[in-house]
């Protein structure tokens, strides 16, 4: 089945350390995003890539960073510098950028020992 | 005004009942729009574009008001299942991004 996975589907972070979260697509998309959802609120782009190698900051982009080595793997990586990780964090993949529909995955919750 | 506004709600309705939300939006030279369903603790979906002529599928339909700049969601014979978060979405005209609005929840009771 063709889709989007997260893992883990929930995370605990220590203060003080890089967590990784993992996004794989098999949906052959170019496009891929980053957002963080707070308890309320709407979703925030961290970092989106239209490309491989290629990426750009989103509206939130301080405190994260992400690698776009293959098509389909776009890693986030939260790290030491992000004050207030504890979020859900939403991956997102669709054929190209621009006002075309996105396709979530499941989503990893984050939460700060 | 903000990008996209949303009603936050909740929308408390019965069963059977016709519902609609709308959404407001900034920028007048955005093109495309949508509707996304997010039930709680899990990821948005699509749930159905928003074209210029409107777009209805089954019990649902959706408008767009250029004019006004807005967009609305009916619901017509609501289920208990409707009971979610509905974000609406806007894209920038000339932007590679999506902006969410941060949802209208729907509590539909027996």
């Amino acid at each position: 089945d063709g889709g989007i996975t997260q893992s883990p589907k929930y995370l605990f972070r220590k203060e003080g350390q890089n967590v990784t979260l993992s996004c794989e697509q098999n949906l052959n998309h170019d496009a891929m995003y980053w957002y963080r959802q707070d308890p309320g609120q709407g979703l925030r782009l961290i970092y989106y890539s239209q490309i491989v190698n290629d990426f750009q900051k989103g509206d939130i982009a301080e405190g994260y960073s992400v690698s776009r080595e293959k098509k389909e793997s776009f890693p986030l990586t939260v790290t030491s510098a992000q004050k207030n990780p504890t979020a859900f964090y939403l991956c997102a993949s669709s054929p190209r950028t621009g006002g075309v529909t996105q396709y979530f995955g499941p989503g990893t919750r984050l939460l700060v020992l | 005004r903000k990008e996209v506004e949303q009603d936050p709600g909740p929308f408390n309705v019965p069963e059977g009942a016709t519902v609609a939300f709308n959404c407001t939006y900034s920028n007048s030279a955005s093109q495309s729009f949508f509707w996304y369903r997010q039930d709680c603790r899990k990821e948005p979906k699509l749930l159905m574009s928003v074209y210029s002529s409107g777009n209805e599928d089954g019990r649902f339909t959706a408008q767009l008001n250029r004019a006004s700049q807005y967009i609305s969601l009916l619901i017509r014979d609501s289920k208990l299942s409707d009971s979610a978060t509905y974000l609406c979405v806007v894209p920038p005209w000339g932007y590679s991004t999506l902006t969410f609005g941060k949802g209208t929840m729907l509590l539909v009771s027996p």
